[in-house]
């Protein structure tokens, strides 16, 4: 059962427009999501986070927006720049008991092209 | 750099054989995660650590084990290797559990190969 889901494997945009990469989830208990960037041969590096209690997140070009009665999120990055591309992860934690566990998507794989 | 450290980075070994991949947290961290990513996958989640003691399981299969040391760093190890262990397996640490203002850090990752 996949409760965090990146339904689109890639995304090709074109250098100065906007990135918007997806995600959808599953469990209502999740309540903080993390977005993180990966290059080749190298682990994933954190980017931005946001709580549940919030809707939307900002840090200079990337912000990432929350929609709870829909369960999806999304990472919007403008204007995208060719170093940005990599695969781009979204992450969930949930509150109550002992969820420790940070469960990912499958990752999309974001092409800026110059 | 993540300040997470893992070794080696790649590793190739023979079915039937046991390998053991080391992790060394970021300094300060005391939470030590194992992940999997196998071949079009994402980052499953195999077991966390918690100041030495096990904190949380995920989908672990019983041929594979961890620990973490009193001085915080931990080992994955994994016995009966067959070819579907091939993967890539990223150890992560983070200050306690990953929340506002302590998100999850990740090294580079063991590239395992069983031929």
């Amino acid at each position: 059962d996949q409760q965090v889901k990146q339904n689109s494997p890639s995304l090709s945009v074109q250098e100065g427009r906007i990135s918007i990469l997806n995600c959808d989830y599953t469990n209502s208990m999740f309540d903080y999501f993390l977005w993180y960037k990966k290059y080749p041969a190298e682990g994933p590096t954190f980017l931005i986070s946001i709580s549940s209690i919030k809707d939307k997140n900002e840090d200079g070009r990337f912000t990432v927006f929350l929609n709870k009665s829909a369960k999806h999120l999304s990472l919007h990055i403008v204007p995208s720049q060719p170093g940005d591309s990599a695969v781009y992860f979204c992450a969930a934690i949930g509150s109550g008991g002992s969820n420790y566990k940070l469960t990912f998507g499958k990752g999309t794989l974001l092409t800026v092209n110059p | 750099d993540s300040g997470v450290t893992q070794t080696p980075k790649h590793l190739i070994t023979a079915t039937g054989q046991r390998v053991t991949l080391r992790c060394s947290p970021r300094s300060g961290d005391l939470s030590v995660y194992w992940y999997q990513q196998s071949l079009d996958q994402g980052l499953q989640f195999l077991i966390q650590y918690y100041n030495g003691e096990e904190r949380a399981k995920g989908n672990i299969l019983e041929r594979f084990s961890a620990q973490q040391f009193p001085d915080l760093h931990s080992e994955l190890n994994l016995s009966s290797l067959e070819l579907g262990d091939s993967a890539l397996y990223f150890c992560a640490s983070s200050v306690d559990r990953v929340g506002a203002g302590s998100p999850l850090h990740f090294g580079n990752g063991t590239r395992l190969t069983v031929t």
